[in-house]
C-alpha cells in the first residue's frame, strides 16, 4: 500500500492542460524530500520525466512540468498530445519507511 | 549509450528463491551511482525492492528486507537480486535501474531502466 496517493485517472482533449496530483505526508513530501515523476507507456518500462521536483531530463518536452508544495506535488501536462496517453507515477523517499516510495499511479487518457 | 538488461528464470516455484541479474553496458558499474531493483505486479503499481552501491553497500525495502539480498559483481559489470521464500504475491515484472541524484542517496531518482523481466511464481 503506497504512501503517495494519486488519482486513478485523468483525461483531457488534445491541446488541453491536465494535472496529476501526488499527495503525501510529513514523512515524505512534507519532510522536504524531492519528488520525481515517471511516464510508463503501455507495455514499456517507466521513463524518467521530471526529477528534483521540477527538472526535465534532456529530451523531455517542456509541456511537462512539476511542482511541489507542502505535502503534495503536481505534474502538469500542457498542450496534451495523443502520445502522452500513459501511466504516470510520482516517487520520493519516506523517512518512516526508510526507503523509496512510489505513488499509486495515474492513467492519463487523451480523449 | 548506457543499457541495463535483466535476465533470469521466468518461472519460480513457491517457497523457492528468485534470482535475477542485471547486466550493465556502456558504463562501468564501479564508477559511481547506486543501482536498484523495482517490481510491478501485473496491472499494478511500482514497488522499490532495494538498492546497492558499487562498493557493496545496500539498503532494502523494510517490507521485503528479511527475504532480499542484492549483490554486485564489478568484474562482470552486473548486479543481482535474490528473493527467498517466494509466493504468488511475488509474481511481477522486475526492473533494474540506475539511480542518480545530487547530495545524499535519499534524494535519488531512477534515471535509466532495463526493459524488465516477468517472473511468475507457480508450481
Amino acid at each position: 500500500q503506497s504512501v503517495l496517493t494519486q488519482p486513478p485517472s485523468v483525461s483531457g482533449a488534445p491541446g488541453q492542460r491536465v494535472t496529476v496530483s501526488c499527495s503525501g505526508s510529513s514523512s515524505n513530501i512534507g519532510a522536504g524530500y524531492d519528488i520525481h515523476w515517471y511516464q510508463q507507456l503501455p507495455g514499456t518500462a517507466p521513463k524518467l520525466l521530471i526529477y528534483g521536483n521540477g527538472n526535465r531530463p534532456s529530451g523531455v518536452p517542456d509541456r511537462f512540468s512539476g511542482s511541489k508544495s507542502g505535502t503534495s506535488a503536481s505534474l502538469a501536462i500542457t498542450g496534451l498530445q495523443p502520445e502522452d496517453e500513459a501511466d504516470y507515477y510520482c516517487q520520493s523517499y519516506d523517512s518512516s519507511l526508510s526507503g523509496y516510495v512510489f505513488g499509486t499511479g495515474t492513467k492519463v487518457a487523451v480523449l | 549509450q548506457v543499457q541495463l538488461q535483466e535476465s533470469g528464470p521466468g518461472l519460480v516455484k513457491p517457497s523457492e528463491t528468485l534470482s535475477l541479474t542485471c547486466a550493465v553496458s556502456g558504463y562501468s558499474i564501479s564508477t559511481t551511482y547506486y543501482w536498484g531493483w523495482i517490481r510491478q505486479p501485473p496491472g499494478k503499481g511500482l514497488e522499490w525492492i532495494g538498492s546497492i552501491y558499487y562498493s557493496g553497500s545496500t539498503f532494502y525495502n523494510p517490507s521485503l528486507k528479511s527475504r532480499v539480498t542484492i549483490s554486485v559483481d564489478t568484474s562482470k559489470n552486473q548486479f543481482s537480486l535474490k528473493l527467498s521464500s517466494v509466493t504468488a504475491a511475488d509474481t511481477a515484472l522486475y526492473y533494474c535501474a540506475r539511480q542518480s541524484g545530487s547530495g545524499t542517496v535519499v534524494r535519488n531518482w531512477f534515471d535509466l531502466w532495463g526493459q524488465g523481466t516477468l517472473v511468475t511464481v507457480s508450481s
